[in-house]
């Protein structure tokens, strides 16, 4: 299976500790998105990647939140002081930008974060 | 303010029957819809979509109907099945998709009972 992966699939942490999520995006795939999704509510986006150029932030992305892409292929996203705020389920997305088709974006199976 | 509305939090099936699950939007400059389909501690997976120089666009069970005057789509699956109980999002975009983020509804579980 070649889809999109993310690493881990849970993490609980305490108040105040970092975190770090990885993604690895379906290959050949040059756009690389990051959402958050709580309970109750559908997938809000954080951020996103074409190749290794972050082109866009939400403001839900605070200053604690930070994400690279470095060579154009896997993702982390890092959360650094954490909040209780901040549990939530993080999902990854990739897609192809491609001139002339409309472009569909493949999740990954998500973060599931517990900040204690 | 809610661009992308799913006003039905739930819905209940009987099996072999018709699902009809709604979305409307606000934002006229939207002209890509998906629709996403979640099962409990996965990701979403992607059902159909439609471009917004349709009305329609069909794929097996599943159709997705497009009124860009009522800004107003809608998911049809004939027939239901219980493996189709999940929680369905609908999403929009602009620039056919190539805006980059997905505006998401809140989502509609189904429940199709045997």
């Amino acid at each position: 299976d070649t889809g999109v992966s993310q690493n881990p699939r849970h993490k609980i942490t305490k108040r105040g500790q970092n975190v770090t999520f990885r993604c690895d995006p379906i290959s050949e795939h040059n756009r690389l998105y990051w959402y958050r999704q709580t309970l109750g509510q559908g997938p809000e986006f954080l951020t996103y990647f074409q190749n290794e150029a972050q082109l866009e932030k939400s403001r839900l992305l605070s200053d604690r939140f930070s994400a690279e892409r470095p060579k154009g292929s896997f993702s982390t996203l890092e959360i650094q002081r954490t909040e209780q705020g901040d549990s939530a389920m993080y999902l990854c997305a990739s897609s192809r930008l491609a001139r002339g088709h409309q472009e569909t974006q493949y999740f990954g199976p998500g973060t599931r974060l517990l900040v204690l | 303010d809610q661009q992308v509305k799913q006003n039905s939090p739930s819905l209940s099936v009987q099996e072999g029957r018709i699902s009809i699950l709604n979305c409307d939007y606000t934002n006229s400059m939207f002209d890509y819809f998906l629709w996403y389909k979640k099962y409990p501690a996965e990701g979403p997976t992607f059902l159909i979509s439609i471009s917004s120089i349709k009305d329609k666009n069909e794929d097996g069970r599943f159709t997705v109907f497009l009124n860009k005057s009522a800004k107003h789509l809608s998911l049809h699956i004939v027939p239901s099945q219980p493996g189709d109980s999940a929680v369905y999002f609908c999403a929009a975009s602009a620039w056919g998709g190539s805006q980059g983020n997905l505006i998401f509804g809140k989502g509609t579980k189904l429940s199709v009972k045997p």
